[in-house]
Order: structure tokens, then sequence, then C-alpha cells
């Protein structure tokens, strides 16, 4: 069984840019969430989609934003980059609707200079 | 205040010692107990996850979770340099779909 699979894995961009980070959860898993990954922070979540909709959102501002497809593929923009959006950004898929073990992928490292 | 506390550690141990990792939390509303290990540059790899109070043992990592005290714990019995590591504790209410986790201990098994 396929794990969770993100991409790009590692991305470099300029303050001011946009970016798009995109995940496909294990099959059969209909719930997707984003979390950020900073060496201060830690892990601290950003927001999960079940079925197309967005369920629960972390405390991060609007330029933080995701979707997902029919095909419980998601994606995560992020606008008007700033420095301290450097950060691992890893998605996971769970299979029941709240309480199913989160499985993670191997995150999209973004550096913005 | 976090809600979830984690001692992050450098611990450092010898091949074949005891390890215990330990988390504590505020939040009583908290039902479900997670542990992940995470190599460098890699995501977390999700190691052993409780609902109840109790231990559960699987081969040689045992989870402990004690809801009187708000603390948990992650032992790992006769470590290997490969376990060495960040583990990760995270917990979940099972209502507000998303994991709230420890900052992570730096784990490094010497030969």
């Amino acid at each position: 069984k396929a794990g969770v699979t993100q991409t790009p894995r590692y991305l470099i961009k300029t303050r001011g840019q946009q970016v798009t980070l995109s995940c496909s959860p294990i099959s059969g898993h209909r719930s997707v969430s984003w979390y950020q990954q900073t060496p201060g922070q830690g892990l601290q979540f950003l927001f999960e989609y079940f079925s197309e909709t967005q369920r629960n959102k972390g405390n991060f501002p609007g330029r933080f934003s995701g979707r997902q497809f029919s095909n419980s593929r998601s994606e995560m923009n992020v606008s008007t980059l700033e420095l301290g959006d450097s950060a691992l950004y890893l998605c996971a898929s769970r299979s029941s609707g709240g309480t199913g073990e989160l499985f993670f992928g191997e995150g999209s490292r973004l550096t913005v200079l | 205040q976090k809600e979830v506390e984690q001692d992050p550690g450098p611990l450092s141990v010898p091949e074949g010692a005891i390890v215990s990792l330990n988390c504590t939390y505020s939040n009583s509303a908290f039902q479900y107990f997670m542990w992940y290990r995470q190599y460098s540059r890699k995501g977390p790899e999700l190691l052993m996850y409780t609902y109840s109070s109790g231990n559960k043992e699987d081969g040689r990592f045992t989870a402990q979770v004690d809801k009187s005290s708000k603390y948990i714990s992650l032992f790992i019995r006769d470590s290997q340099p490969s376990d060495s590591a960040t583990y990760l504790c995270a917990m979940d209410t099972g209502t507000a779909s998303k994991l709230t986790f420890g900052t992570g201990t730096r784990l490094q098994v010497t030969l």
C-alpha cells in the first residue's frame, strides 16, 4: 500500500512569491491534514480537509490556504511568502472521520530567500 | 504554558540501554496518545497509538499512559543505533480533528 506522497520535496522561493504544495493521501483515506514544522515551534497544525471540506483550521494567517479534491488529493498554497515561512510542510492522512491513526508524508522543504 | 510539554534533549545512551521518553499535558480532553519517530529530513513515522490508560507493548517499544497524572511515556528496550532519531509525542481529543505535538526529544544511541 503506497504511503502519503508529497511534491515537490524541496523548493526555494523568494520573498513575495507564492507556492503550491501537493499531497496524495493513502488510498481510501479521506482526511488530509497539513502541518508546519520548524526548529523553534515544532509541528504546528495548519488545517484539515475531509471530503473536500475544511474541517478545522490552526492559527495561521490567511496567506495560508488549502483545498481538497474529489479524489482526496490536497494542495496547500502560501501567498506573499515571508522569510519565516521557511519550514518543512508535512501532509498527513487518516482513514476514519476523526480518531484514526495519522500517517505522514516525507514533507516539502520550503526555503524562502 | 504549552498544552504538551516534552524535554527536547538531546538524550545520549549506550547501545543496549533502556530509554525512557516522557510527555506531560494539561488538556484533560486528550483521549488518544501517539508516539512518532522522525529521522533527519524525513516525515514522522507512527510508532505507537493508544487510547486508554495503561501499557501497550510492541516489540521493543512500550507506551504507557497515565491520564490521572496527565503523563505519557515511551520505553525502548535494548536500544540500537538505528533508534537514533527525534521522538515526538502527540495527542488528540477525538473531536478536534487535529493533533497537538510535543516539541520532540532527540535521542542518540551510541555504540
